[in-house]
């Protein structure tokens, strides 16, 4: 069965530090999201993104966020200068056009900053 | 900004017991989807309700979305130790664009003792 991956599982960095989070989607799909979830809180919308543009954005994706697909394949998220904050489980979700609206999601990247 | 809250935030019942949770939206839905997270997983798809009062049920549980589209349940009948995890309602504002943004529920945390 098709599934989304992600890279790294985890990954541990200095505040302050950029750190690039890699999701490869599922081949015919073509709106991908970004979702964070906080150690045993809820999961937290970042952004969507079709037809190779921002989609939609909360407040909480600002200025040390972006996202790209540079290949046509990866999809990334880019945090700038890390906080302590931002330590979370980043999940990458992707969706095909029509269908149920499924988001199917990957198992994350787990970033812990010091 | 728009809030998704879910009761109970936990709940331990023992294997047999029936278990309900209830998903409640600030704004109107123009759908609501279910995800189960295991524990130390990642979101998985259950199902997607898109009708006023809408009723579904896949085996042992029972999806149901309220007539004015803000709340929704879920009941799951006679859990079984493999029910454990934690479930969660995703709601798609009446005014998102057509990326499909879902605002995840707060959770509800299941435990079966067996």
């Amino acid at each position: 069965e098709p599934e989304v991956t992600q890279t790294p599982s985890h990954q541990v960095t200095q505040m302050g530090q950029e750190v690039i989070l890699r999701c490869v989607p599922i081949s015919n799909h073509l709106y991908f999201y970004w979702y964070r979830q906080i150690l045993g809180q809820k999961v937290e919308f970042l952004v969507s993104f079709y037809n190779n543009e921002i989609s939609e954005k909360s407040e909480i994706f600002d200025d040390q966020f972006s996202v790209e697909r540079p290949d046509g394949s990866n999809f990334t998220l880019k945090i700038r200068s890390t906080k302590l904050e931002d330590s979370a489980m980043y999940f990458c979700a992707t969706r095909r056009e029509g269908g149920t609206g499924e988001l199917f999601f990957g198992e994350g990247s787990r970033l812990t900053v010091l | 900004g728009q809030q998704v809250m879910q009761i109970p935030q936990y709940q331990h019942v023992q294997e047999g017991e029936d278990f309900t949770t209830y998903c409640n939206s600030s704004t109107t839905l123009s759908n609501i989807q279910w995800y189960k997270q295991r524990p130390g997983g990642h979101p998985v798809f259950l199902i997607q309700l898109v009708k006023s009062g809408e009723v579904k049920k896949q085996k042992r549980l029972t999806f149901q979305f309220g007539e004015a589209k803000k709340n929704s349940s879920l009941h799951i009948t006679a859990t079984q130790t493999t029910d454990v995890g934690t479930y969660f309602c995703a709601g798609r504002p009446v005014r998102s664009s057509g990326t499909y943004k879902y605002i995840f529920g707060t959770g509800t945390r299941l435990k079966v003792l067996a």
